[in-house]
């Protein structure tokens, strides 16, 4: 079935340092790929997606790329802030199918 | 705006009580969906509709129940059947087009505390 791998957190970063959260996939066909994040206490917020291979998704700094040669979607920013402190889940969606999450990975950004 | 609304954010019971979660949407979308999240834990599919008076279960539904008898509600019900049900409860709603791969949009969730 289809399944979706991302890094074990929690990961610490200073101010100002690149982030990269890796995330892998397996699904049939051609799934659509997205980036959530949860901020404490909230709901899940649309970060960024990308519908088909070698698409880039980007948003607020934020960015993934659709890989298909290597199943992955990993997210990067090149330069985190305090505010981007918050749980972040990799996702897909096959046709038709329910989306599947991965398990997500706590991200906090000390000044 | 469009959004998703749930209400309350904040629900307490006393054991044995049923209890209904509210979520409507004026997004004009198809599907919705309802997720259990636990302290530290991922999104677990508790039930989803993708039309009006269909509803289908997902991986953790016992307990559980839900109607869709509007396209912009899918209330949830946690019965006294379940077993261990304090949790964060999210809704999310998605529209199905061509392809049936869009992004799902969610609310602001509800944090049930069962006493």
């Amino acid at each position: 079935g289809n399944s979706v791998t991302q890094m074990e957190g929690p990961v610490t970063l200073s101010e100002e340092a690149f982030l990269t959260i890796n995330c892998t996939y397996t699904a049939t066909g051609y799934p659509s790929l997205f980036w959530y994040v949860q901020y404490p206490g909230e709901g899940l917020q649309l970060l960024l997606k990308a519908t088909k291979a070698d698409d880039k998704g980007s948003n607020k700094g934020f960015e993934a790329t659709y890989r298909k040669e290597t199943t992955s979607f990993h997210l990067e920013k090149g330069s985190v802030q305090v505010s981007d402190s918050a749980v972040y889940f990799c996702a897909l969606r096959a046709s038709y199918d329910k989306v599947i999450f991965g398990p997500g990975t706590s991200l906090s950004v000390i000044p | 705006d469009g959004g998703i609304t749930q209400s309350p954010k904040y629900l307490f019971r006393k054991e044995g009580q049923n209890v209904t979660l509210s979520c409507e949407q004026n997004l004009n979308h198809d599907a919705m969906y309802w997720y259990r999240q636990d302290p530290g834990q991922g999104l677990r599919l508790i039930y989803y509709s993708q039309i009006v008076n269909d509803f289908q279960k997902g991986d953790i539904a016992e307990g559980y129940s839900v109607s869709r008898e509007k396209k912009e509600s899918f209330p949830l019900t946690v019965t006294s059947a379940q077993k261990n049900p304090t949790a964060f409860y999210l809704c999310a709603s998605s529209i199905e087009g061509t392809g049936g791969r869009n992004e799902q949009f969610f609310g602001p969730g509800t944090r049930l505390t069962v006493l």
